[in-house]
C-alpha cells in the first residue's frame, strides 16, 4: 500500500533562496506532522495539522518557515530566505487523528523518507 | 521544552547478544510513549505505542516495558541480529500537539 511520500528527496540551494518541500500523507490520515533533524540533534517538532483545524505552528523556528495543507491531504513546508542553519533532514509523518483531544497521541506515526536540505 | 533522554547514545554488540536501552521522560502529564526504529536510508518505523503503567509489549525478539510513575521505558532486544542495526528513538507526546523525541540509541550488531 502507499505510504507517506516526500519530495524532493534531496535539495541543494543557495543561501537566501526559497524552498518548498512536499508531503503526501497516507490516505485517511487526518493528523500530519513536520519534523526536522539537524546534524547531531534529535527530531524537532515543527508543525502539526489535524483535519481542517488551524495548525499548531508552535515549533516553527522563525517566521521564514510556513506550512499549509490543502484539502486535508498534501502539505507543503516553505522556507523563505534560507540560511545555512536550515540545513537538515525534514521529515513528514501522518497518523490517524480525530477532533478528540490527544487522540493522536495514541496512534503510531508513519514517516516519509525525508527531504535532505543543504543550504550552501 | 521537555527533556526526553535516551541512553546509551550508541552501542555495539555481537550477533546473538541480548541488549537493552533506556528512555527517560517526565513522569507528569503522561499520555503515551512511542518507540521507533530508524534504519539508515529508510524512514522511521513504529515499534510500540505504550500507554499504561506496567505495560509490556513484544514484537518478535524486541520487547519494551513502561514505568510511568518513575518516567522510564526499557527496550530489549534478545539475540541481536545484524538487521537490528538501527537508531532506536523514543517519543513522548505532551499537552499541546508536540511529540518530544529523544536523540536515540544507535545500535550496531557485529556479525
Amino acid at each position: 500500500g502507499a505510504g507517506v511520500s516526500q519530495s524532493p528527496s534531496n535539495k541543494v540551494t543557495e543561501k537566501g533562496k526559497d524552498v518548498e518541500l512536499r508531503c503526501d500523507p497516507i490516505s485517511g490520515h487526518t493528523a500530519l506532522y513536520w519534523y526536522r533533524q539537524s546534524l547531531g540533534q534529535g527530531l524537532e517538532f515543527l508543525i502539526y495539522f489535524q483535519g481542517n483545524s488551524a495548525p499548531d505552528k508552535s515549533g516553527l523556528p522563525s517566521d521564514r518557515f510556513s506550512a499549509e495543507r490543502t484539502g486535508g491531504s498534501v502539505s507543503t513546508l516553505t522556507i523563505q530566505r534560507t540560511q545555512q542553519e536550515d540545513s537538515a533532514v525534514y521529515l513528514c509523518a501522518s497518523s490517524l487523528g480525530s477532533g478528540r483531544a490527544f487522540f493522536q497521541f495514541y496512534n503510531e506515526q508513519f514517516f516519509g523518507p525525508g527531504t535532505r536540505l543543504t543550504v550552501l | 521544552i521537555l527533556n526526553v533522554e535516551q541512553s546509551p547514545q550508541s552501542l555495539h554488540v555481537q550477533e546473538g547478544d541480548s541488549t537493552n536501552f533506556t528512555c527517560s521522560f517526565p513522569s507528569s502529564n503522561f499520555y503515551a510513549l512511542h518507540w521507533y526504529r530508524w534504519e539508515t536510508a529508510k524512514s522511521p518505523e513504529a515499534l510500540f505505542v505504550m500507554t499504561l503503567n506496567g505495560d509490556e509489549k513484544k514484537k518478535g525478539r524486541i520487547s519494551a516495558t513502561l514505568n510511568t510513575k518513575e518516567g522510564y521505558s526499557y527496550l530489549y532486544i534478545k539475540g541481536s541480529q545484524p538487521e537490528d542495526s538501527a537508531t532506536y528513538l523514543c517519543a513522548f507526546p505532551n499537552t499541546g500537539n508536540q511529540f518530544y523525541f529523544g536523540t536515540g540509541t544507535s545500535l550496531t550488531v557485529i556479525p
